[in-house]
């Protein structure tokens, strides 16, 4: 158990729709990463949030928009979803905004019919 | 842009026999990190090398950081049927970790 909770764990949804991931960080992180991972693919990164502000970004697709809350808890917010955007997404957490092992959660799967 | 390229992408082994499995980078990384994902599973951070030439061991598991910070490899001895899963290496640059594309280890018993 790595400390990083995900909901949901599976997720069906239609195209068009509008979905929202949750993510709780291990205590005491600070960071928050979300990351895509396709079928057979590698793992996409999307955005990072250190401490409630928004530290670097990736491969997000406009469609796509997260934020880190207070409580330092992350939600992603997937619209306007399309058959491509099935994946399994990941949250991963850690201590600082730099460079330390990254605790990742056991994923939400998302799949778009 | 910046890329993390790893090879191979698959490789199946007979259990007993070594594995290793490469990472390269387009630019110098400050550092790099290797995860192993088992099937169905998540990624699980193995080590983290900083400096050049890094050498550093964990039971059968060798990683290498190359002298000029931009490969890496990742060596298996005498793999067992628990080393299954995808190794990924994820380089630092640019704030951000790049992940690569991850070698997925099959070992036939």
């Amino acid at each position: 158990d790595s400390g990083v909770t995900q909901t949901p764990k599976h997720l069906i949804t239609a195209t068009g729709q509008r979905v929202t991931l949750r993510c709780s960080p291990r205590s005491g992180d600070l960071s928050v990463y979300w990351y895509q991972q396709s079928l057979d693919q590698g793992l996409q990164f999307l955005i990072q949030y250190y401490n409630g502000e928004e530290r670097a970004k990736g491969n997000i697709l406009e469609r796509f928009s997260a934020q880190q809350f207070p409580d330092l808890h992350s939600e992603l917010n997937l619209s306007s979803l399309e058959l491509g955007d099935s994946a399994l997404y990941f949250c991963a957490s850690s201590r600082g905004g730099g460079t330390g092992e990254l605790f990742f959660g056991e994923g939400s799967r998302l799949t778009v019919l | 842009g910046q890329q993390v390229m790893q090879i191979p992408q698959y490789q199946h082994v007979q259990e007993g026999e070594d594995f290793t499995t490469y990472c390269n980078s387009s630019t110098t990384l400050s550092n790099i990190q290797w995860y192993k994902q088992r099937p169905g599973g998540h990624p699980v951070f193995l080590i983290q090398l900083v400096k050049s030439g890094e050498v550093k061991k964990q039971k059968r598991l060798t990683f290498q950081f190359g002298e000029a910070k931009k490969n890496s490899s990742l060596h298996i001895t005498a793999t067992q049927t628990t080393d299954v899963g995808t190794y990924f290496c994820a380089g630092y640059t640019g704030n951000q970790f790049y992940f690569g594309t991850g070698t997925s280890l099959t070992v036939i018993p």
